[in-house]
């Protein structure tokens, strides 16, 4: 069975970083392309980044294009976001999501997310 | 500002059928596969159709989804109370190089 498990949000200030972490279990991790997707409160979810089965190739939503890294350890079987200058419009629910193919094609299976609140 | 667009919302009486549409272009639904998800209150959203028309195991055949063109379809026959929830259809973006989500519809059973 597919679990995928966010940690590392919490509160923290405008401007400042955070390393979100997804540890993933029951399926090969290498073989298949990552997602990270958001939802802030009280709006419809919003893709953020993604990342090869390989970790290659990456692409950005163009919100967080150059404050966001994504990048993955096969070997730990965990996909991480780094997260730098933050703002208040970051806040949002964060979800780790895996792909049904080794890069960008379907969002097929969902975390149960990790929140993130940027606030002074 | 989201490139698929769904209704707001749909209702239905319980044991009748709601459709839901999603729209979009050459660059997403036309020319890539469309996935539906459910999210029920306060959980993380739930894949319901993928590839345009099927149903992963465990959800119900009374979910259904087609695609024509630049357009995609869900359909929810039997509606039942505990259908009540957000649908978003979603897709890759190959001219946005990204993966969007619809707007989103809120589901009601009257």
């Amino acid at each position: 069975q597919v679990q995928l498990v966010e940690s590392g949000g919490g509160v923290v200030q405008p401007g400042r970083s955070l390393r979100l972490s997804c540890a993933a279990s029951g399926f090969f991790f290498s073989s298949y392309a990552m997602h990270w997707v958001r939802q802030p409160p009280g709006k419809g979810p919003e893709w953020v980044a993604v990342i090869s089965y390989d970790g290659i190739n990456k692409y950005y939503s163009e919100s967080v294009k150059g404050r966001f890294t994504i990048s993955r350890d096969n070997s730990k079987n965990t996909l991480y976001l780094q997260m730098d200058s933050l703002r208040a419009d970051d806040t949002a629910v964060y979800y780790c999501a895996r792909d049904t193919g080794i890069m960008a094609t379907m969002i097929y299976d969902w975390g149960q997310g990790t929140l993130v609140t940027v606030s002074s | 500002q989201s490139v698929l667009t769904q209704p707001p919302s749909v209702s239905a009486a319980p044991g009748q059928k709601v459709t839901i549409s999603c729209s979009g272009s050459s660059s997403n639904i036309a020319n890539n596969y469309v996935c539906w998800y459910q999210q029920l209150p306060g959980t993380a959203p739930k894949l319901l159709i993928y590839d345009n028309n099927k149903r992963p195991s465990g959800i119900p055949d009374r979910f259904s989804g087609s695609k024509s063109g630049t357009s995609a379809t869900l359909g929810i026959t039997g509606l039942q109370t505990g259908d009540e929830a957000d649908y978003y259809c979603g897709t890759w973006d190959t001219s946005l190089s990204a993966y969007v989500f619809g707007t989103g519809t809120k589901v009601t059973v009257l």
